[in-house]
């Protein structure tokens, strides 16, 4: 089936840099990929719809200035935190759809990111 | 809340016994999914159910969908210790691709 590569699994940086992850589809082109996030024991968030050359859309209480997304080609979309709190430190998790072929969603393997 | 409801939040069952978790949605949807996410790992897709299909089986797993009650279940028979995990329920809208996730049940399967 189709993969979704996230990465990194894992980061941890410290407070106020920025950190950059990255979601590929590896074997098919996807013009739209979707970020989740994750708190502790909690549920999936929807964050923002990710288009490939135009703007995210994010959804109701995301700031968009400091959850930064480019779809910069049909197989690559990064999420930056910028200035990065303690409080964004969660899971992260992207998916991409392959449009037209199927409905199921593939997700990333996500990205645990811890701020100091 | 954009999230659907899944009920029970934690569950906690003997190993044999069959586990059900229901979950419930709230716009019309294209297809639902379940998944399965092991403590701080990704998510496991289990299986997917259209919109027009009511029932769906895979091994252990078993799927019910009611569309007129906006609600599914997902019923694991003969549960294993290895079934331990958070389940979650996506509804999935077709015209956009995105999935909303349901709130997760907690299933704990005791050896």
């Amino acid at each position: 089936g189709a993969v979704v590569s996230q990465h990194p699994s894992r980061v941890i940086c410290k407070s106020g840099t920025s950190v950059k992850i990255e979601c590929r589809s590896l074997d098919f082109q996807a013009t739209t990929m979707f970020w989740y996030r994750q708190f502790p024991k909690k549920s999936l968030m929807l964050m923002a719809t990710s288009n490939e050359g135009s703007k995210a859309t994010y959804e109701q209480g995301v700031e968009k200035d400091k959850f930064l997304i480019n779809h910069a080609s049909l197989t690559l979309s990064t999420l930056t935190v910028t200035s990065a709190h303690p409080e964004d430190s969660s899971f992260y998790i992207c998916s991409a759809p392959q449009v037209n072929v199927n409905t199921e969603a593939f997700f990333g393997q996500g990205t645990r990111l811890t701020v100091v | 809340s954009q999230q659907g409801e899944e009920d029970p939040q934690a569950l906690s069952i003997q190993e044999g016994e069959n586990a059900t978790m229901n979950c419930s949605y709230k716009t019309s949807i294209n297809n639902l999914q379940w998944y399965r996410q092991n403590s701080g790992r990704g998510l496991v897709h289990l299986i997917l159910i259209r919109s027009n299909e009511r029932e769906k089986h895979s091994g252990r797993l078993r799927v019910t969908l009611d569309t007129s009650k906006k609600s599914s279940s997902l019923l694991i028979t003969a549960s294993r210790a290895a079934d331990t995990a958070s389940y979650f329920c996506a509804t999935g809208d077709s015209g956009t691709y995105k999935y909303i996730f349901g709130t997760g049940t907690r299933l704990k399967v005791l050896a």
